[in-house]
């Protein structure tokens, strides 16, 4: 069965730091991985997604993850944190097309001034 | 906006109840899932509907139940209301089979007292 682990529940960082969220996977078959992100009150907005090719994927808002199949992770990184990006995060994995998506619990993103 | 809607925002209602949420999904998408989000289970896969037909069913109790119309809008049905239904249920929608990004509506906020 697939699974999903994102370490940490809540990450705190400064303005202008780097921001890293850790999302580990298992699964007996090459994934689908997907982070969303969840403002409050609002729905999910899916920030990145890896398939097949290159396993450095750039999403919005200068996220961007790697896939690295022997560490079984897709880890999101930005370089630069904004008080904008703070929200819940999820990864998130399915093992083909058309088919549900298991989530991680979700880690929550706090940036302070 | 993603392009998913759902009604109601909100529904509140009392325990032994019956409410029925509806999610019309993005233009030309095939696929509707449903998920509900609570502070214990997180997300959580109820069931996915392709094309009218029901595809895959994950943890969704006997007294709920959904469907998709012909215009693939999809109704979501909760009966005998528990206090423990109370939770964030979400829609979401895909149509590229290959990669298999979803996008979700806003949700729709059920408490149940």
């Amino acid at each position: 069965a697939q699974s999903v682990t994102q370490l940490g529940s809540h990450v705190s960082v400064s303005e202008g730091a780097l921001v890293l969220l850790r999302c580990n996977y298992s699964s007996s078959v090459p994934p689908y991985l997907f982070w969303y992100v969840q403002y409050p009150n609002q729905g999910l907005q899916l920030l990145l997604k890896y398939t097949t090719g290159a396993t450095l994927v750039k999403g919005i808002n200068g996220f961007e993850a790697e896939f690295k199949k022997s560490e079984t992770s897709f880890h999101l990184t930005k370089p630069s944190a904004h008080m904008s990006d703070a929200a819940e995060y999820f990864c998130a994995v399915s093992f083909s097309g058309n088919t549900p998506l298991v989530f991680g619990k979700g880690t929550r993103l706090s940036v302070i001034a | 906006d993603s392009g998913v809607t759902q009604t109601p925002k909100h529904l509140i209602t009392a325990t032994g109840q019956r409410v029925t949420l509806r999610c019309s999904p993005r233009s030309g998408d095939l696929s509707v899932y449903w998920y509900q989000q609570s502070l214990d289970q997180g997300l959580q896969f109820l069931i996915q509907y392709y094309n009218g037909e029901e595809r895959a069913k994950g943890n969704i109790l006997e007294r709920f139940s959904a469907q998709q119309f012909p215009d693939l809008h999809s109704e979501l049905n909760l009966s005998s209301l528990e206090l423990g239904d109370s939770a964030l249920y979400f829609c979401a929608s895909s149509l590229n089979r290959v990669s298999n990004e979803q996008y979700f509506g806003p949700g729709t906020r059920l408490t149940v007292t």
